[in-house]
């Protein structure tokens, strides 16, 4: 059973620091593209970034460009969220989503990150508070 | 960047009769090299992840009820619920996946209920 588990969250006071976790199983974590995605208190969906299956490609949304760092361990099954300098509008459950890849994306040798988000985890939250 | 608007932002609807919710993109995301539209529909419950519900705009996923239906092309999509039961309350997002570097985009949500 495909699973993700988010960890890492908490209360941290605006300009800290927190890093997020989130462990996969039932699953090769290396043969997908990865994202975090945010979601603040009452409000929608916003994508923040994701990483390459091997990861050396990242990719963020602009407000937390130069702020946040993802990454990831595929030996270790894991992926991460580097949050630096947060801010009271960084305030969210934090989710990480996986990229789906079909056996018809495995037949064409598609790897791309062109994809729905097939799996999320239940997510972690973070309050940025002065 | 691709943004997407849906409508309406809420919508109640008596058990049993058709809910009908629509997703515009501020630009086009099909692609005609493969004829496929890179559009998704997310069903959220409280206090649960969002859930895959359709994807491709019109392809059901698995387990996913049949009175579930995706469809639109280029700028216009709707998720239509033919028949509305108790458990289909939830928020529901349409969410790109078009855009070239890879910066998916999510509408505002429509929070369906029952009349």
């Amino acid at each position: 059973e495909v699973q993700l588990v988010e960890s890492g969250g908490g209360l941290v006071q605006t300009g800290g620091s927190l890093r997020l976790s989130c462990e996969a199983s039932g699953f090769t974590l290396g043969n997908h593209w990865m994202n975090w995605v945010r979601q603040a208190p009452g409000k929608g969906l916003e994508w923040v970034a994701n990483i390459k299956r091997d990861g050396s490609e990242e990719f963020y949304v602009g407000s937390v460009k130069g702020r946040f760092t993802i990454s990831r361990d595929n030996a270790k099954n894991s992926l991460y969220l580097q949050m630096n300098s947060l801010r009271a509008e960084d305030t969210a459950m934090y989710y990480c989503a996986r990229v789906s890849w079909s056996p018809s994306d495995q037949k064409d040798g598609y790897e791309g990150p062109y994809r729905n988000f097939d799996y999320w985890g239940r997510g972690t939250l973070v309050t940025v508070s002065s | 960047d691709i943004v997407m608007t849906q409508s309406p932002d809420s919508l109640a609807v008596s058990l049993g009769e058709r809910a009908t919710i629509n997703c515009k993109s501020s630009q086009s995301v099909f692609w005609s090299s493969n004829n496929r539209n890179y559009l998704a529909w997310y069903q959220q419950k409280p206090g649960q992840p969002p859930k895959l519900l359709i994807s491709w705009a019109s392809t059901r996923e698995s387990g996913v009820p049949d009175r579930f239906s995706g469809s639109g092309s280029g700028t216009d999509f709707t998720l239509t619920i033919s028949s509305l039961q108790a458990e289909d309350v939830a928020v529901y997002y349409c969410q790109q996946y078009f855009t070239t570097p890879p910066g998916y985009t999510f509408g505002q949500g429509t929070k369906l209920e029952i009349k």
